[in-house]
């Protein structure tokens, strides 16, 4: 069975810093794209940040860019997304998803098609 | 950025009835669109994918329609357990990929 498992997350002040990992399992993690997305309490989805296969080709949100990395150890089957300088409004469940689809003509088109069961992540003073 | 808009924002129907769902993007997504159920305490679940693919294990009660900018996902002979928050998302033009603000589908 295809599996996405996070953890890292936790109740950090603003300013801080946290990494999250997705550790998968059931299916060829180094030969899939793979995204984080995150749900504020109540609110709807927001897509976060997107990694190539191979660990190139990372895009972000505009809230996020500078302040988040992703990253990913196809050996240890993980991904994982080091946020620094947490601010409030970044307080939300934060999960992994595969991301699949197609490419044509040098772009590619990506959906979500396993997720995990989500960390949440609280930045709170 | 393309934005998503989706109605209504709550739906009531009762069971064994029919849902639509709509969702209206702010330019053309082509056919790059999906759409994801999510239950109270659970990750989303993809539903459909490319305007109207089933993904893997999803019942035939649940379609998709729709083209450009105008889009329908449609519940057949409703269950109980498709009470849920359903959310569609392009994947068009990214970064970055943007989703609905999602419908929740009560079941009376």
């Amino acid at each position: 069975e295809e599996q996405l498992l996070e953890s890292g997350g936790g109740v950090v002040q603003p300013g801080g810093s946290l990494r999250l990992s997705c550790a998968a399992s059931g299916f060829s993690f180094g030969s899939y794209v793979m995204s984080w997305v995150r749900q504020a309490p109540g609110k709807g989805l927001e897509w976060v940040s997107i990694i190539g296969a191979s660990g190139d080709t990372p895009y972000y949100t505009d809230s996020v860019r500078g302040r988040f990395t992703i990253s990913r150890d196809n050996s240890k089957n993980t991904l994982y997304l080091q946020m620094n300088s947490l601010r409030a409004d970044d307080t939300a469940v934060y999960y992994c998803a595969r991301s699949v689809g197609y490419c044509n003509a040098g772009t590619c088109y990506r959906y979500f098609d396993v997720w995990g069961r989500g960390t949440l992540v609280s930045v709170s003073s | 950025e393309i934005v998503l808009t989706q109605s209504p924002a709550t739906l009531s129907v009762s069971a064994g009835d029919r849902a639509t769902l709509s969702c209206r993007a702010s330019q053309s997504v082509s056919s790059n669109l999906a759409w994801y159920q999510q239950q109270p305490g659970q990750p989303p679940r993809l539903l459909i994918f490319a305007v109207s693919t089933r993904a893997t294990g999803i019942p035939a009660r649940f379609s998709g329609s729709g083209s450009g900018t105008e889009f329908t996902l449609t519940i057949s002979s409703l269950q109980s357990e498709d009470s849920a928050v359903y959310y569609c998302q392009q994947y068009k033009n990214w970064p970055p990929y943007t989703f609905g603000q999602g419908t929740k589908l009560e079941i009376k």
